[in-house]
C-alpha cells in the first residue's frame, strides 16, 4: 500500500529534550515536506526536500532541522523543543511529473512540549 | 503575511444544500490551486485542483471556480452530504520544476453537513 508513515504519533516531552519524528514513503517520490497545523493558522510549511541532500527552508523554519539522507526518508529534528513548538505535525511526499502536484500526507504527529 | 486568506472560518450546511468556501492570494506567480480535504484524525487529501488557464473545473459534485483577475477562487460542494463533514484547506503555488511543493495554504474551512 502507498503511503506515508510518521512516528511517533503521539508525543509528550519537555522544554530543551532533543527529539525526532520520522518520516518514510514508500512511493518513490523525489519531494517531501514537513507542515506544522495550528487552529486558526492552517498549515505552514517548515522544511521541503526536492531530493536526497536538497532541503530549502518553508516558511516557518525556525527551531527545526531536517535533512535527506536518503530517498525514502524525511525526519524532522527539534534540537531545543519549546513550547511554542507544541503542534499538529504532518509529513507529504510528492511527485511532479505527467501533470500530477498532488501532495500524499501522512497520518500526523501531536507534539506537546511543556 | 498571510498569502492566501481563506472564509469563511466555519460553515453549517443542511443536507442537500450547497456549501461555498472562497480564497483569495496575493501573489500572482501562483499557477496551481488545489483544494485539500481533512477528516479528524487524518491527514488532509488532495480534492480537486486547477490551473489558471480554465476558469471552472468540476469532479462530481466539488467544482473549483477561478477569477484569475480578482485572484480569487472558490470551492462548491453541491448536494452537500454529512459525509462532507470535514475541514477543507485551500492552497496555492507556482510550477516552476521544484515549485509545485511549496505549497501555501489557506487557514481552513470548518464544514459541518447537517440533516
Amino acid at each position: 500500500e502507498a503511503q506515508v508513515t510518521q512516528n511517533p504519533r503521539y508525543l509528550i516531552t519537555v522544554t530543551g529534550k532533543k527529539l525526532t519524528v520520522t518520516c518514510s514513503q514508500n512511493m518513490n517520490h523525489e519531494y517531501m515536506s514537513w507542515y506544522r497545523q495550528d487552529p486558526g493558522l492552517g498549515l505552514r510549511q517548515i522544511y521541503y526536500s526536492m531530493n536526497v541532500e536538497v532541503t530549502d527552508k518553508g516558511d516557518v523554519p525556525e527551531g527545526y532541522k531536517v535533512s535527506r539522507k536518503e530517498k525514502r526518508n524525511f525526519p524532522l529534528i527539534l534540537e531545543s523543543p519549546s513550547p511554542n513548538q507544541t503542534s499538529l505535525y504532518f509529513c507529504a511526499s510528492s511527485f511532479e511529473g505527467t501533470g500530477s502536484y498532488e501532495q500524499y500526507f501522512g497520518p500526523g504527529t501531536r507534539l506537546t512540549v511543556t | 503575511q498571510q498569502q492566501v486568506k481563506q472564509s469563511p472560518q466555519s460553515l453549517i450546511v443542511q443536507k442537500g444544500g450547497i456549501s461555498i468556501i472562497n480564497c483569495a492570494y496575493e501573489n500572482t506567480a501562483f499557477d496551481y490551486f488545489p483544494w485539500y480535504q481533512q477528516f479528524p484524525g487524518k491527514g488532509p487529501a488532495l480534492l480537486i485542483a486547477i490551473r489558471p488557464d480554465v476558469s471552472e473545473k468540476k469532479e462530481g459534485r466539488f467544482t473549483i471556480s477561478f477569477n484569475k483577475s480578482a485572484k480569487q477562487f472558490s470551492l462548491h460542494i453541491m448536494d452537500s452530504q454529512p459525509g462532507d463533514s470535514a475541514t477543507y484547506f485551500c492552497a496555492a503555488s507556482m510550477l516552476f520544476p521544484g515549485t509545485a511543493s511549496k505549497l501555501t495554504f489557506g487557514t481552513g474551512t470548518r464544514l459541518q453537513v447537517t440533516l
